[in-house]
């Protein structure tokens, strides 16, 4: 089983549509959650951190944690063409230690 | 905003040969990591360090590798004796005050090795 795993992709969605990305981990002592965009040739860059349960959002973003379940999930509303990126699941047992990354799932808006 | 820095952005070397991928950390954060990805991978964890030691390391960060902060600023991750396999982009992150766990990255060094 792998530590971290995302919904595979690629998940293509209209302009103006909701993306839902999924992710469930295997560590149940993990405390930490994240949501990283990446572009093609690019670094991650941090999109969102969740610590507790039920919903965070940042503008257009979402995201969700059901500890009990392992479950993390971000929502993109209102998707827009520059969304289009590969989003990584990350986890962490501390605020710092190692994240693990999952293996991300490519998103597409369609214009 | 600040920003991590990494160099070189490419570096291109023979198996066998040292490489030295340098990074300077955003100048708060306390935390830094070395992460590497190979093309079509997923991000994998090499090694964190905090307070002038390693604090943690991946089966990955083997006697080939290790790291330094050597001025204070500058945070360096070394490869003594490269294999074809290390080719891979290799992502400097640091953390910032209060231990969040939030990752910013540099925009990496591409290593490949022929």
């Amino acid at each position: 089983q792998k530590e971290v795993e995302q919904n595979s992709g690629p998940l293509s969605v209209p302009e103006g549509a909701i993306a839902s990305l999924n992710c469930t981990y295997s560590d149940r002592v993990s405390q930490s959650f994240f949501w990283y965009r990446q572009y093609s040739g690019k670094s991650p860059e941090l999109i969102m951190s969740i610590y507790s349960n039920g919903d965070k959002e940042d503008g257009r973003f979402t995201a969700q944690l059901n500890k009990a379940s392992q479950y993390v999930s971000l929502l993109i509303r209102d998707s827009q063409p520059s969304d289009s990126a590969t989003y990584l699941c990350a986890v962490s047992r501390t605020n710092a230690g190692k994240s693990t990354f999952g293996d991300g799932t490519t998103l597409t808006v369609k214009p | 905003e600040p920003e991590v820095t990494q160099t070189p952005s490419h570096q291109v070397t023979q198996m066998g040969q040292e490489v030295i991928l340098r990074c300077v950390p955003i100048s708060n954060h306390l935390y830094f990591y070395w992460y590497r990805q190979i093309l079509g991978q997923k991000v994998e964890f090499l090694v964190s360090f905090y307070n002038n030691e390693i604090s943690e390391k991946s089966e990955i960060f083997d006697d080939q590798f290790s790291v330094e902060r050597p001025d204070g600023s500058n945070f360096t991750l070394k490869i003594r004796s490269t294999k074809l396999e290390d080719s891979a982009m290799y992502f400097c992150a640091s953390n910032r005050r209060g231990n969040t766990g939030e990752l910013f990255f540099g925009e990496g060094s591409r290593l490949t090795v022929l």
